[in-house]
């Protein structure tokens, strides 16, 4: 079953601007994943962010989560039109699963 | 480091036939793997829960008899759809966690299999 949902489904944004992705899950976690995908290839990982740690950064990417709504926002900073993908967080279950929302399918034009 | 490969990358059959799919991760031991499938514009479906050495643990919904999982070794898990049938067209996905990795939590993908079947 789907871990949650995605907000917004799709989102089409020029380039340079921030792109903002939330998800919200509905059992408890240990730790929350996003991973992108390129149309028909496999998921690659973009940052984990454990469910006792509130914001987290990699490169271009701002990753928060707050336990108590059950959400979490994936932020990419001055995008690029490579960052056009897909992308789906996952939150891991107590029992190590990984279950996926429905993921954001996102358009960055040049 | 933490590549995970699958062959074949897409594969056509007749329905009736029985497909065998591979999941290896190259330079670490995965000590579990997880076998996902993905239909057209949708998420990743969780199928089944694979350990090394041990029976597989399959989700609500999923036919354990269609869907044959062996995971023999640390680095390879085999996925075999018995008896395709076009409904059984779909992206199939591997991923795998383990040992020796930046991160045990962390699930490396595979780049997917799309099955087709006529």
């Amino acid at each position: 079953s789907q871990q949650g949902e995605e907000d917004p489904q799709a989102l089409s944004i020029q380039e340079g601007e921030n792109a903002t992705m939330n998800c919200s899950y509905k059992t408890s976690i240990n730790n929350l994943q996003w991973y992108r995908q390129n149309s028909g290839r496999g998921l690659v990982h973009l940052i984990l962010i454990r469910s006792n740690e509130r914001e987290k950064h990699s490169g271009r990417l701002r990753v928060t989560l707050d336990t108590s709504k059950k959400s979490s926002s994936l932020l990419i900073t001055a995008s690029r039109a490579a960052d056009t993908a897909s992308y789906f967080c996952g939150g891991v279950n107590q029992g190590g699963k990984l279950i996926f929302g429905q993921g954001t399918e996102l358009s960055v034009k040049p | 480091g933490a590549v995970v490969s699958q062959h074949p990358s897409w594969v056509i059959c007749k329905s009736g036939t029985s497909v065998k799919i591979e999941c290896r991760s190259l330079d670490f031991q995965a000590t579990t793997m997880f076998w996902y499938r993905q239909f057209p514009k949708q998420s990743l479906m969780l199928m089944a829960t694979s350990n090394e050495g041990s029976k597989a643990t399959y989700e609500q919904g999923v036919e354990k008899d269609k869907f044959l999982i062996n995971h023999a070794s640390l680095t390879l898990s085999t996925l075999t759809v018995t008896s395709a049938h076009p409904e059984d067209s779909s992206f199939y996905i591997c991923s795998a966690r383990g040992l020796a990795v930046s991160s045990t939590d962390t699930q490396y993908f595979g780049p997917g299999t799309r099955l087709t079947v006529l």
